[in-house]
Parts: C-alpha cells; structure tokens; sequence
C-alpha cells in the first residue's frame, strides 16, 4: 500500500504565473483535502473532494481552484501568484467520505515559492 | 481569537523528562488530532480524539469534551520527539488546525 504522494517537492514561480501541484491519495482513499501552511503557522484549509466534486471550500479566493481525478489523484491550481501564496502546500487522503470524521493521511507537501 | 489555541508554543526539555502540551477549542466538533510535523514538513497523525483517552508507546493524549481542552503527553521523552506537535479538529468535514507547539528534547 503506497501512502499520499505530492510533486513536485520544491517550486519557484514569480508573481503573476500560474502553478499546478499534484496528489496521489492513499489506496483505497476517496476523499482528498488540501491546505496551505505559511512559515509558523498551522495549516489552512483551502478545499476538499469526494469522488471528483468539491465538498467544502476554506476562506481562499477563486483563483485557488481544484480538481479530482476518477483514480481520486487531485489537482491544485493556483493562478495570478501572489507573493503571500509562498507556503507549504499539503494534501491529505481519507477513505471515510464526508460525513464521518476520520483520520487524513498526509503527503510530504510542496514547498512554493514566489519571487 | 483562534478556533484551537495550544499551549505552550515553544517548549524545551531535558531528554527524559515528562512532558505536556495543552489544546483548547471554542467550536462544536466530532474528533479532536493530534499531529506530529518534522522539519521539512510531513505530518503524521499520532490520535483522534472523542472522549477519553488514549495511549500508544510513551504517548498519551486525553480529552475533556465538557471543557473543550485535550492534554498530549510524552512519558520518558528523547530527542526523536524533536518536532512540532500539533492540535486539530473536526466537525464535519474539514480539518480547523492550531498553531502547533515546537518541542525540542536535548540528551
């Protein structure tokens, strides 16, 4: 069984471009949430998807969009980069759907930078 | 005011010492975490929370649900506990995280 999986690790972008991140979820997870962690901070919450539909969204702005994928890998798009969007960018896997809470499993996270 | 407040946010301990770290929250919830993040970022879930206790090794991790506060604690601490400990909660869907507490253990 292979565990959450995210890439890259490290990324550089400059304001105004548009990044893409990747997850791979858990064997048998459907459930995919992300969040963002700035440095010393505890991690936000951006949105989360069950089976390919967004299930609940964080206070994060359009231009932080998702997508899931019908293997449950997700995608997070970030556009019009902001120099605030450097962070850490973590995705979590869960096979418990979205009524019942449930322990998240977490991948490595992406490292973002913005210049 | 956040939604889970932990205490303390730094903390400094001799390798051996008992150690505890403290967590309250304001809202309504299902399950309380606790978290485990090295350097570099990876996060490890260490217990979810309900009512009671639980213990896995030298960790133990309690919750008061009339009071809205969790306890972790780490018996016989050592240096691999080095790492930012950190409390969430859920109510339905979504992870609301605390700021962590950063425990360094010195041998």
């Amino acid at each position: 069984e292979t565990g959450v999986t995210q890439s890259p690790t490290h990324l550089i972008k400059t304001r105004g471009q548009q990044v893409t991140l990747r997850c791979s979820s858990q064997s048998g997870h459907n459930t995919v949430s992300w969040y963002q962690q700035a440095l010393g901070q505890g991690p936000q919450f951006i949105f989360q998807y069950y089976r390919e539909e967004e299930n609940g969204r964080g206070n994060f702005p359009p231009r932080f969009s998702g997508l899931q994928f019908p293997n449950y890998s997700s995608e997070l798009n970030v556009n019009a980069l902001e120099l605030d969007d450097s962070a850490l960018y973590l995705c979590a896997s869960s096979s418990s759907g979205i009524k019942v809470p449930d322990t998240q499993y977490f991948g490595p996270g992406t490292r973002l930078t913005v210049l | 005011k956040n939604e889970v407040e932990q205490s303390p946010q730094n903390l400094t301990a001799q390798e051996g010492e008992f150690i505890t770290i403290n967590c309250s929250y304001s809202v309504g919830i299902s399950a309380l975490h606790w978290l485990q993040q090295h350097p570099g970022g990876g996060i490890v879930s260490l217990f979810m929370l309900s009512s009671g206790k639980k213990k896995h090794g030298r960790l133990i991790a309690t919750i008061n649900i009339q009071e809205k506060h969790s306890s972790l604690h780490i018996t016989a601490s050592h240096p691999r506990d080095s790492a930012v400990y950190i409390c969430a909660v859920t109510g339905t869907y979504k992870y609301i995280f605390g700021t962590g507490t950063r425990l360094k253990v010195l041998a």
